[in-house]
């Protein structure tokens, strides 16, 4: 069974740093690409990240580009997102997700697994 | 990186059909056939309903169904049920790796 569980969130000042992890079991995780979904309270659902299965690509939404960093660990079934500089409108909810296609490359809407989230607050 | 547009809400009763539409661009919705659905009930992780416009993961029930005409994507449903009731979401590849979501849609059940 394909299991996602996101860690690492909680309560940061403006301008702080969080790293946010996502232990991924149930699968071969280094054959699949993984993304980062952020939910902000009452919102909508907003792409943030992704990484290919290698770790070798990576993309990011405008919104985070430079100030926040997706790796991967696959020794370890582990993704992470870096979170640096960080503003009261990064408050959110952050998922982890999986791409059902293997060895897949580039950014996906397709995302087959969730995790159940990880709650980031940032306020002074 | 403009979030697609889907109307706020929509209602339907029970067995009725209704449909959500997504209107995008020429960069995202209407360059590529990858456009995804999501459903997603109150505190809960969004679920895969539709994907490459048409498509359908194993088991997600058949009354769900996609299609696309030029910018547009829509998510009917069919013989509208009470657990149907939920926040949807549209979701594309646009240009350049990157993906965009919807704004969401609240379909109620009357």
């Amino acid at each position: 069974e394909v299991q996602l569980l996101e860690s690492g969130g909680g309560l940061v000042q403006p301008g702080g740093s969080l790293r946010l992890s996502c232990a991924a079991s149930g699968f071969t995780f280094s054959n699949y690409a993984m993304t980062w979904v952020r939910q902000a309270p009452g919102k909508g659902l907003e792409w943030v990240s992704h990484i290919t299965g290698g770790g070798d690509r990576t993309f990011y939404a405008d919104s985070v580009k430079g100030r926040f960093t997706i790796s991967r660990d696959n020794s370890r079934n582990t993704m992470y997102l870096q979170m640096n500089s960080l503003r009261a409108e990064d408050t959110a909810i952050y998922y982890c997700a999986k791409d059902p296609n293997m060895g897949g490359s580039g950014a996906t809407p397709t995302l087959d697994y969730w995790g159940q989230g990880t709650p980031v607050t940032v306020s002074s | 990186q403009s979030a697609l547009t889907q109307p706020r809400s929509v209602s339907g009763s029970p067995g009725q059909s209704v449909a959500i539409s997504c209107t995008g661009t020429s960069s995202d919705v209407g360059g590529y056939n990858y456009v995804s659905w999501y459903q997603q009930h109150p505190g809960t992780a969004p679920k895969l309903m539709i994907y490459d416009v048409t498509k359908r993961p194993s088991g997600v029930p058949d009354r769900f169904s996609g299609s696309k005409s030029g910018n547009t994507a829509s998510l009917t449903i069919s013989g509208l049920q009470a657990e149907d009731e939920a926040d949807y979401y549209c979701c594309s590849y646009a240009a350049s790796n990157v993906v965009l979501f919807g704004g969401g849609t609240k379909v109620t059940v009357l």
